[in-house]
């Protein structure tokens, strides 16, 4: 089946560093790509999406580019600030017998230090 | 006016009682979603519903079960509740068009 996955488990840099998060999945066709981003005591929101090959999604610095070749969508930041402390999902939309659905990787906790 | 909210916020519960976790959505979408956050395992999708009486299994059904009432309310419920039920809870909401999901603030359940 469809999945996602999510590398680094936890990234811990200072502010002002470059972030990168690794996303691989495994679909057929061309999937909806997502980052979604959850802040501490709150629910998962979306960063942004891309549905075509080469397409980038961007929002708050933060941007990924769908790589079909690759299968890919790495969520990168040039310099990152201490209020992106957060953990970071990437996510697939997933058209199956029983609907349409998301599936998420395990998620990323990006630690920054001031 | 948050569009998305769950009660309670906190359970504690004992092994083998009922839980039943609550979400309203004021969004007016069709689709809702019962997701559980675990570490090592990101969010998985328990239940979800298509609108008012419909329901259907997601990947991690096994002892939940879920009740769509009416369009704005989704819930989730645990009949005989289990250790292994201890999680954070998350509801959502959807169109389903591009499947971008609207997430409540979550539900922290401790079973004893």
């Amino acid at each position: 089946g469809d999945s996602v996955t999510q590398t680094e488990g936890q990234v811990a840099l200072s502010e002002e560093d470059f972030l990168t998060i690794h996303c691989n999945y495994s679909a057929s066709g061309y999937p909806t790509l997502f980052w979604y981003v959850q802040y501490p005591g709150e629910g998962p929101q979306l960063l942004f999406r891309a549905s075509r090959d080469k397409e980038k999604g961007s929002s708050r610095g933060f941007e990924a580019t769908y790589d079909k070749g690759t299968t890919s969508f790495h969520l990168r930041k040039a310099s990152v600030q201490e209020s992106d402390s957060a953990v970071y999902y990437c996510a697939l939309r997933s058209y199956g017998s029983s609907g349409n659905k998301l599936i998420f990787g395990i998620g990323t906790l990006l630690s920054v230090k001031p | 006016e948050a569009a998305v909210t769950q009660s309670p916020r906190n359970k504690v519960a004992v092994t083998g009682g009922k839980v039943t976790l609550s979400c309203n959505q004021t969004n007016n979408h069709n689709n809702m979603y019962w997701y559980r956050q675990d570490t090592g395992h990101g969010l998985r999708l328990i239940h979800y519903s298509y609108g008012a009486g419909s329901t259907e299994k997601g990947d991690i059904p096994d002892g939940y079960k879920a009740s769509r009432p009416s369009q704005e309310n989704f819930s989730l419920i645990l009949e005989l509740a289990t250790p292994s039920q201890t999680s954070v809870y998350f509801c959502a909401s959807g169109t389903g068009n591009y499947a971008e999901q609207f997430f409540g603030p979550g539900t922290r359940l401790t079973v004893l």
